[in-house]
């Protein structure tokens, strides 16, 4: 069984320009979520998708934008970027999106720096 | 608002026991999660606990007290393998699979 795939792993931005990251999720898992995490911070959400539909958002602005592919898989767009967005951004996996365990599936993430 | 509170660093000797606390204040709560994560490397799922109590897995045990809106991890046996940063984890909705981690505690195991 794989697990979850990011890409790219590490990327250089400059201030105005936009991202897409990429994400696999793992194998039988229908539902992607995505995280920042700044340095030395815990992972802080940003939205999840589920059915190629976004159910859930953090407190983040609308030039974070997302989609979730009939295959499961996700994109990460973040516009306009700003120097705050240099960050790790993990993509998870997990199944469903009903009461129970909630254990999500990670990947080791994009390294977004931004100058 | 909201907010959970983990101590930031912990060090221990391998072999010993180490407890990481965590204090959550939400607006909603369903369950406690754990993840280990390694310098450089994905956050991986420890425990959960959706009731009050101990659940063990191995080395690792978590305790949930809702009534104290308290939870901790429990790592018995340290290895050296288990210096990593530690997050505990709070799911709010049963409808989402979003999470409210903390700012995590890390932990050296040292020889």
């Amino acid at each position: 069984e794989t697990g979850v795939t990011q890409s790219p792993t590490h990327l250089i931005k400059t201030r105005g320009q936009q991202v897409t990251l990429r994400c696999s999720s793992q194998s039988g898992h229908n539902t992607v979520s995505w995280y920042q995490q700044a340095l030395g911070q815990g992972p802080q959400f940003i939205f999840q998708y589920y059915r190629e539909e976004e159910n859930g958002r953090g407190n983040f602005p609308p030039r974070f934008s997302g989609l979730q592919f009939p295959n499961y898989s996700s994109e990460l767009n973040v516009n306009a970027l700003e120097l705050d967005d240099s960050a790790l951004y993990l993509c998870a996996s997990s199944l469903g999106v009903s009461s129970g365990a909630n254990v999500l599936t990670f990947g080791a993430g994009s390294r977004l720096t931004v100058l | 608002g909201q907010s959970l509170e983990q101590p930031s660093e912990v060090t221990a000797v391998e072999g010993a026991i180490v407890q990481i606390n965590c204090t959550y204040q939400t607006s909603g709560f369903y369950g406690l999660s754990w993840y280990q994560q390694h310098d450089g490397g994905a956050p991986t799922f420890l425990s959960y606990n959706g009731l009050d109590g101990l659940e063990e897995t191995g080395r690792f045990s978590s305790f949930l007290s809702r009534s104290d809106s308290y939870g901790y991890l429990l790592l018995q046996e340290l290895q050296m393998k288990d210096s990593a940063s530690y997050f505990c984890a709070v799911k709010k909705d049963t409808g989402r699979r979003a999470l409210t981690f903390g700012s995590g505690t890390r932990l050296q195991v040292q020889p």
